[in-house]
């Protein structure tokens, strides 16, 4: 059975803190990782990662795909409140499968 | 605004009746995904179209069914609800197989 595995389930910071959230995952036909942030809604999209070892970065977020250990991680650097909010990550299984498997999602809280 | 919209956004039902949620993808997007989220199960995948075909079925009740429109636009019919269905539903767009959009969703609660 497919598996995507989001760690830790919650995480309490203050502001400025540096948090990484992890994700872990097993599936068929792995075609990509993708992560979203939720705030009140919609799930909005954050980064899609398909090669090993390269980093990809948007402001203080980063993000980077291990292919050979099966797992990313999400890096936030010097965390605001307004990045409270549960961040997904979801593994596209190619279309056949129903494409985006996701994880429980992380909940972040920052602190002023 | 995503590009995705989906109507209504707050529904309230009776157990055992039935409803019709509506979703518009992206302007281009061929392919819709249907989505549920509850507070236990998180987001599951419910049923993918294509250009008016059914692509893959996932976590889908059979009182549950989806279509999708000539004009794109795609429908989650729910029947017979029960209290269990009461979640958020989403729906995305893509192009083909990437660059997902997520609607703002439906809010349905059944009591």
């Amino acid at each position: 059975e497919d598996k995507v595995v989001q760690s830790p389930l919650s995480l309490v910071v203050h502001e400025g803190d540096t948090v990484t959230l992890n994700c872990s995952y097993e599936v068929t036909n792995f075609r990509s990782l993708l992560w979203y942030k939720q705030e009140k809604k919609a799930p909005t999209f954050l980064f899609m990662l398909t090669s090993s070892g390269i980093e990809k970065k948007s402001g203080r977020l980063s993000s980077i795909l291990d292919k050979k250990e099966l797992f990313s991680i999400l890096n936030i650097t010097a965390t605001q409140t307004g990045d409270s909010a549960v961040y997904l990550c979801a593994v596209d299984r190619g279309s056949t499968l129903g494409r985006l498997y996701f994880g429980r999602g992380t909940q972040l809280t920052v602190w002023p | 605004d995503s590009g995705v919209t989906q109507t209504p956004k707050h529904l309230i039902t009776a157990t055992g009746q039935r409803v019709t949620l509506r979703c518009s993808p992206r302007s281009g997007d061929l392919s819709v995904y249907w989505y549920q989220q509850s507070l236990d199960q998180g987001l599951q995948f419910l049923i993918q179209y294509y250009n008016g075909e059914e692509r893959a079925k996932g976590n889908i009740l059979e009182r549950f069914s989806a279509q999708q429109f000539p004009d794109l636009h795609s429908e989650l019919n729910l029947s017979s609800l029960e209290l269990g269905d009461s979640a958020l539903y989403f729906c995305a767009s893509s192009v083909g197989g990437s660059g997902y959009t997520f609607g703002s969703g439906t809010r349905l609660t059944v009591v």
